[in-house]
């Protein structure tokens, strides 16, 4: 399967906890996305990366939030004393740097569940 | 405030018959447009995509038609079929960034 992978599929935590999700892109992509999904709602743009470098971030990212794409291959997302208003389904993208205007490629996403 | 809009949260259509989904835009400089399909448990997967200089993009039974006047496109798939139910999102990218900018979906179900 050489589609964008993501793990965990789900995880459950307990408020205050710190969780780590990991994002495998589509291997010739330079361009990494993460994005965040609550119920009803359309993904939410966090932040964007161009090979190793964070270009791009979100208000929605806040302090606790810090993603990291070390090496410009897989990236990493990581939320720090988690908040139940950070259950979300977190899905990460990625597209070729010379492709199609913004085809982003998602993978199935990470299910976060705070308690 | 919602700069991209999907204001029927669902559709059913029978199979065979058209099923048309609506997005309207509020940001002018929005020049690009994409549709999005995603089943339960899994990603959005591209659809189609449209740019501003367009106002057609056909591709098989999927044909996306942009009204730049009215800030108004609609994804048309003819025939439908089952397989096509899910959420179709309509999506756009902000002015020089690559960050997309989501509606909230609209549920097709396709009724055999």
């Amino acid at each position: 399967d050489t589609g964008v992978s993501q793990n965990p599929r789900h995880k459950i935590t307990k408020r205050g906890q710190n969780v780590t999700f990991r994002c495998d892109p589509i291997s010739e992509h330079n361009r990494l996305y993460w994005y965040r999904q609550t119920l009803g709602q359309g993904p939410e743009f966090l932040t964007y990366f161009q090979n190793e470098a964070q270009l791009e971030k979100s208000r929605l990212l806040s302090d606790r939030f810090s993603a990291e794409r070390p090496k410009g291959s897989f990236s990493t997302l990581e939320i720090q004393r988690t908040e139940q208003g950070d259950s979300a389904m977190y899905l990460c993208a990625s597209s070729l740097l010379a492709g199609s205007y913004n085809e982003q490629f998602f993978g199935p996403g990470t299910r976060l569940t705070v308690l | 405030d919602q700069q991209v809009k999907q204001n029927s949260p669902s559709l059913s259509v029978q199979e065979g018959r058209i099923s048309i989904l609506n997005c309207d835009y509020t940001n002018s400089m929005f020049d690009y447009f994409l549709w999005y399909k995603k089943y339960p448990a899994e990603g959005p997967t591209f659809l189609i995509s449209i740019s501003s200089i367009k106002d057609k993009n056909e591709d098989g039974r999927f044909t996306v038609f942009l009204n730049k006047s009215a800030k108004h496109l609609s994804l048309h798939i003819v025939p439908s079929q089952p397989g096509d139910s899910a959420v179709y999102f309509c999506a756009a990218p902000e002015a020089g960034s690559y960050q997309l900018t989501f509606g909230k979906g609209t549920k097709l179900s396709v009724i055999p």
